[in-house]
């Protein structure tokens, strides 16, 4: 069974500090990885994925995240916050098509 | 492209009244998935259809609620009777065969107010 867990469900960082938001999943076959952020009063959006090949995935608005199978984790950061970066963060796993498993998420808060 | 449209965007209703939620998938996508957002529960799956198919509708709370996709471009999702604590905001995802690791475009989301 696929599972994720996010760790913080708030987290703050000063503008222009280093942004780290953890995922850590549970996946009984290589899984399909997956960041999507959500603005307010908005829908989800896909940030970057993790499908196969490089473990270092880029996204969009600098953020990237790595894959390391043997910690099972998969977190997300950015070098640099900025204040359009306040959101909340969902980490989500999939092996199939109709099966992804979304975290609890974690709400970022950009200290100006 | 205009991705996953969802209509109405807000609607407030009153406790007892019937509530229905439209969602136009992406042209192509075989797959469609009602999402309940609320503070308590988080992103909670309800149905999802695949190829106009109810797959699994286990987390559809209670026999008030349906959804239907009578074709490929338009699914609803309806309240009968709307109750106080189905406020939430309804999302609506897509996803197509060889969609790149099963990745889910959402739509906005309705956010549903029942007084």
């Amino acid at each position: 069974a696929q599972s994720v867990t996010q760790l913080g469900s708030h987290v703050s960082v000063s503008e222009g500090a280093l942004v780290l938001l953890r995922c850590n999943y549970s996946s009984s076959v290589p899984p399909y990885l997956f960041w999507y952020v959500q603005y307010p009063n908005q829908g989800l959006q896909l940030l970057l994925k993790y499908t196969t090949g490089a473990t270092l995935v880029k996204g969009i608005n600098g953020f990237e995240a790595e894959f390391k199978k043997s910690e099972t984790s998969f977190h997300l950061t950015k070098p640099s916050a900025h204040m359009s970066d306040a959101a909340e963060y969902f980490c989500a796993v999939s092996d199939t098509p109709d099966n992804l498993f979304f975290g609890t998420g974690t709400r970022l808060t950009v200290i100006p | 492209d205009a991705g996953v449209i969802q209509s109405p965007r807000h609607e407030v209703t009153e406790m007892g009244q019937e509530v229905t939620l439209r969602c136009k998938p992406i042209s192509g996508h075989d797959y469609l998935f009602w999402y309940r957002q609320t503070m308590m529960r988080g992103l909670e799956l309800l149905i999802y259809f695949n190829n106009n198919v109810p797959i699994d509708d286990s987390g559809m709370p209670e026999d008030r609620f349906s959804a239907k996709m009578p074709n490929a471009s338009f699914s609803t999702l309806k309240i009968q009777p709307s109750e106080p604590r189905d406020s939430a905001v309804y999302f609506c995802a897509s996803r197509g065969q060889g969609a790149g690791g099963y990745g889910y475009t959402f739509g906005s989301g309705t956010r549903l107010t029942v007084v």
